[in-house]
């Protein structure tokens, strides 16, 4: 089955405590994102990757990682995370390069930093 | 960069009647425009989508317009089924740029 995933689905953590959340697709696409979805925000670029090790930020890349070395994988990586970054994360590919061609997104993951 | 406003943030219709959700963009040169269906708990699925050198699609009961004169597009989801209430995301892609600018949302409620 074509898909994104992503995990883990929910991840309780404490400020400054490193993490990644995982993200692979079997779909061979050249485009992937992390989006971060806010309630009354909507959905907000974090980083996005056009192909293997080409990355580029988003609209709100701050406190964030990315990194893309192999075509599948893409992981979101928090160095240091803080309350702030509490929110609802979601992976998404696209069969386009330009990311004109309609995203698959992940299950999500809910993350929440204490 | 690219900014979309989406109208109106909530929607409550009876079953049967018609919807629409409205969205503005602001750079003129963006060029592909989807909606995005997002179910109570679930991830965001594309239910539509339109180019800029197309005016209208329609894909049985939803059909999304486009004015590129006036900067907006529209989603219409016509005979409403409890089974539409979701938020709904409309989203621009800027030409020459990767990312998809997504409007705020709006919360569809259909009502038996």
């Amino acid at each position: 089955e074509a898909q994104v995933t992503q995990n883990p689905r929910y991840l309780i953590t404490v400020t400054g405590k490193k993490l990644t959340v995982t993200c692979s697709q079997n779909m061979n696409h050249e485009y992937m994102s992390w989006y971060r979805q806010d309630p009354g925000l909507g959905l907000r670029q974090i980083y996005y990757s056009m192909n293997v090790e080409v990355t580029d930020k988003g609209d709100v890349p701050e406190g964030y990682k990315v990194s893309r070395k192999e075509k599948r994988n893409f992981p979101l990586i928090l160095e240091s995370p803080s309350p702030n970054q509490t929110s609802l994360y979601f992976c998404a590919s696209s069969l386009s390069k330009q990311g004109n061609v309609g995203y698959t997104f992940g299950s999500g993951t809910r993350l929440t930093v204490v | 960069g690219e900014n979309v406003e989406q109208h109106p943030s909530t929607l409550s219709v009876q079953e049967g009647d018609s919807a629409v959700i409205k969205c503005t963009y602001s750079d003129s040169a963006s060029n592909y425009f989807p909606w995005y269906k997002q179910e109570l708990g679930k991830r965001p699925q594309l239910i539509i989508d339109i180019r800029s050198n197309v005016g209208e699609k329609k894909d049985q009961r939803i059909a999304v317009t486009l004015n590129k004169t006036a900067k907006h597009f529209s989603l219409h989801i016509t005979e409403t089924q409890p089974e539409d209430s979701a938020v709904y995301f409309c989203a621009a892609l800027e030409a020459g740029y990767s990312t998809l600018t997504f409007g705020k949302g709006t919360m569809l409620l259909v009502s038996p």
